[in-house]
């Protein structure tokens, strides 16, 4: 069960877009539509922002979109803003019928 | 008030045994598969573990699988982890999850609780 492959860090301007990439194989991300990402503040709990790929839980903001090509899924915040600073995880479903996290990205605002 | 809380963390020698318990409250626990999951100090989340709504199935991730055991009681609406032959390794802050879908697991942790402290160490 290795982790999915994620950046350790990305960066943007306030307004700008930027893009989180998950990488995994054909054991997890590229057999299954259940891939989810998460969003998880400082000394908070995990916040869930994307699942089954591309769809967002009732109160996420549209700037937060998802996709999915291949082993890999991706994260977009859109005109991002101060509040979006965080740390970030995708999971994904296995064909072991387990669940695999993503080491997680450190989104700055510059 | 829909909500999960998890109780039972603590300090423990290593080789030792804890019980977590997470209790909902809200809704039926039987309408979810649940899992636990965990965060090390400073680290990312790892899925630990999930159990079928009815209680009959469940899967573990490898890093706990024969030393963990995931348990519900939906009577008395509440989750169970039991931690046997604890690591240093296993020191993390343990949740609990709700997957709504019901029929499944998919990864849409909806719902999470605030958390229980382990802390493994002589």
């Amino acid at each position: 069960q290795s982790a999915l492959t994620q950046p350790a860090s990305v960066s943007g301007s306030p307004g700008q877009s930027i893009t989180i990439t998950c990488t995994g194989t054909s054991n997890d991300i590229g057999t299954y539509n259940y891939v989810s990402w998460y969003q998880q503040h400082a000394d908070k709990g995990p916040k869930l922002i994307i699942h089954d790929v591309r769809s967002r839980p009732s109160g996420v903001s549209h700037r937060f979109s998802g996709s999915k090509s291949g082993d890999t899924a991706s994260l977009t915040i859109s005109g991002l803003q101060a509040e979006d600073e965080a740390q970030y995880y995708c999971c994904s479903y296995t064909t072991r019928s387990t669940l695999v996290f993503g080491g997680g990205t450190k989104v700055t605002v510059l | 008030q829909l909500q999960l809380v998890e109780s039972g963390g603590g300090l423990v020698e290593p080789g030792g045994s804890l019980r977590l318990s997470c209790a909902a409250s809200g809704f039926m626990l039987s309408d979810s598969y649940m899992s636990w999951l965990r965060q090390a100090p400073g680290k990312g989340l790892e899925w630990l573990s999930f159990i079928s709504n009815s209680g009959t199935y469940s899967e573990y991730a490898d890093s706990v699988k024969g030393r963990f055991t995931i348990s519900r009681d939906n009577a008395k609406n509440t989750l169970y982890l039991q931690m046997d032959s604890l690591r240093g390794e296993d020191t993390a802050v343990y949740f609990c999850a709700r997957d709504p879908t019901g029929v499944a697991i998919t990864g849409r942790f909806e719902m999470w609780g605030r958390g229980t402290l382990v802390t493994v160490s002589s």
